[in-house]
């Protein structure tokens, strides 16, 4: 069956630190993969996608995905994490473009300043 | 452009009683959404729809209806609420690129 996992309930970082959150994904054919954020009692909102092509995937807010075939991975990564990054981070899968998503269980960072 | 809209964004419901949540789009997407969001659990799909007037299951369909008599429109129907339908909805809509996500209900049955 196919299926997104997040590894990681809950990550907590320094402001400044590095961030990386984990995903996983099982399809059998390579899927189309997404990141999304949500802020408290707030709706999601699209961080970046992966459709095919280059692997790394450049998103707004500065972050950054590595689709990694051989892992069946997605992790979404900042270089340096901001407070107002603290909020809830869903990763999603679908096996076509407008095929219904199947999230991960999500993981909810903090920041520390 | 409004996007994805849905009303109530708050709801109480005392169990068996029953309520339509609705969803609209602006965007004139043919395929519609709804998930329900529950701690720990993730987003998972109730129903959805490919076009007006079809509508399928999801995942987890079980107490609810749906009806897309409007290309527009998505509704979600609770004929008999329980308290194991406590949770956060979102419609979505979807575009070739993405879904859209609305700013969800919250919807408490005691």
């Amino acid at each position: 069956a196919q299926s997104v996992t997040q590894p990681d309930i809950h990550i907590t970082v320094s402001e400044g630190a590095s961030l990386e959150l984990r995903c996983n994904y099982s399809y059998g054919a390579t899927p189309y993969l997404f990141w999304y954020v949500q802020s408290p009692g707030q709706g999601l909102q699209l961080l970046l996608k992966y459709f095919s092509g280059d692997t790394l995937v450049q998103g707004i807010k500065g972050f950054e995905a590595e689709f990694k075939r051989s892992q069946s991975s997605f992790n979404l990564r900042k270089p340096s994490v901001h407070w107002s990054d603290a909020a809830e981070y869903f990763c999603a899968g679908s096996s076509y473009n407008t095929d219904k998503l199947i999230f991960g269980t999500g993981t909810r960072l903090q920041v520390f300043p | 452009n409004a996007g994805v809209t849905q009303t109530p964004k708050f709801r109480v419901l005392k169990t068996g009683q029953s309520m339509t949540l609705l969803c609209a789009q602006d965007m004139n997407h043919e395929y519609m959404y709804w998930y329900r969001q529950d701690p720990g659990m993730g987003l998972r799909l109730i129903h959805y729809s490919v076009g007006e007037g079809t509508t399928a299951k999801g995942e987890v369909p079980d107490g609810y209806n749906v009806s897309r008599l409007k290309k527009q429109n998505f509704l979600l129907g609770l004929e008999s609420a329980a308290p194991s339908q406590t949770s956060v909805y979102f419609c979505a809509s979807s575009s070739l690129e993405r879904q859209y996500f609305g700013p969800g209900t919250r919807l408490t049955v005691l």
